[in-house]
């Protein structure tokens, strides 16, 4: 069964802190994998894809991490803002015959404390 | 910024009304998406679309039917609204040939009385 999971479920950080989030999956065959920031009330929006041949992708204060092998991948926010308070989706698409399929995770709750 | 966009954003509407949520993208995007998602939970998907035409039921079980007549345009219908169907709903868009990200419109929050 294609599944997405995410740790931890809920983190709270002090502002300017570093955190990591992690995302293990079995969707297979993996496609692409891609991580979204979710404010409440909005919809989510992209922070990075990677596809398989790419292990690390970076944008702006957020690097994602991707190891095809053991099917896992993380995401590192350096120097927290108040404003990346927000849920971090990790999204996995298959590359199955139907031109692929999203697989979502619960997501983490993240939020920034003054 | 993405080009996709749902509207009405909130709704408030009586058990038993029939309602339609609009999505439309100006993209040229095949493939569309409809998503339910709850309080804290992850997103289900209930419909999706390769393009014109063509449209399938997703993983969670939904009472609201889609249609695709228009590559830009991918609207959702309840014909009867009932109070489990207080939820927010998210409407996405990908290129389904190359397989690139997909843009998620604003979302429109359902509430049933």
């Amino acid at each position: 069964k294609n599944q997405v999971e995410q740790s931890p479920q809920s983190l709270i950080i002090l502002e300017g802190k570093n955190c990591t989030l992690q995302c293990n999956y079995t969707v297979s065959p993996f496609s692409n994998l891609r991580w979204y920031k979710q404010d409440t009330g909005r919809g989510p929006v992209s922070l990075t894809i990677m596809t398989f041949s790419e292990n690390t992708k970076s944008n702006g204060r957020y690097t994602a991490t991707l190891d095809a092998d053991t099917k896992q991948s993380s995401l590192h926010i350096t120097a927290s803002q108040l404003s990346d308070s927000a849920s971090y989706i990790c999204v996995v698409s298959d590359r199955g015959s139907t031109l692929g399929r999203l697989y979502f995770g619960r997501g983490t709750q993240l939020t920034v404390w003054p | 910024e993405a080009d996709i966009y749902q509207t009405p954003r909130y709704l408030v509407i009586g058990t038993g009304k029939k309602i339609t949520l609009e999505c439309s993208q100006t993209m040229g995007h095949d493939k569309m998406y409809w998503y339910q998602q709850d309080p804290g939970m992850e997103l289900h998907l209930i419909h999706y679309s390769y393009g014109v035409n063509s449209t399938e039921k997703g993983d969670l079980s939904s009472e609201s039917t889609v249609s695709r007549i228009r590559t830009e345009h991918f609207p959702l219908t309840l014909e009867s609204a009932r109070p489990s169907h207080t939820s927010q709903y998210l409407c996405a868009s990908s290129d389904g040939y190359r397989d690139t990200e997909a843009f998620f419109g604003q979302g429109t929050r359902l509430t049933v009385v």
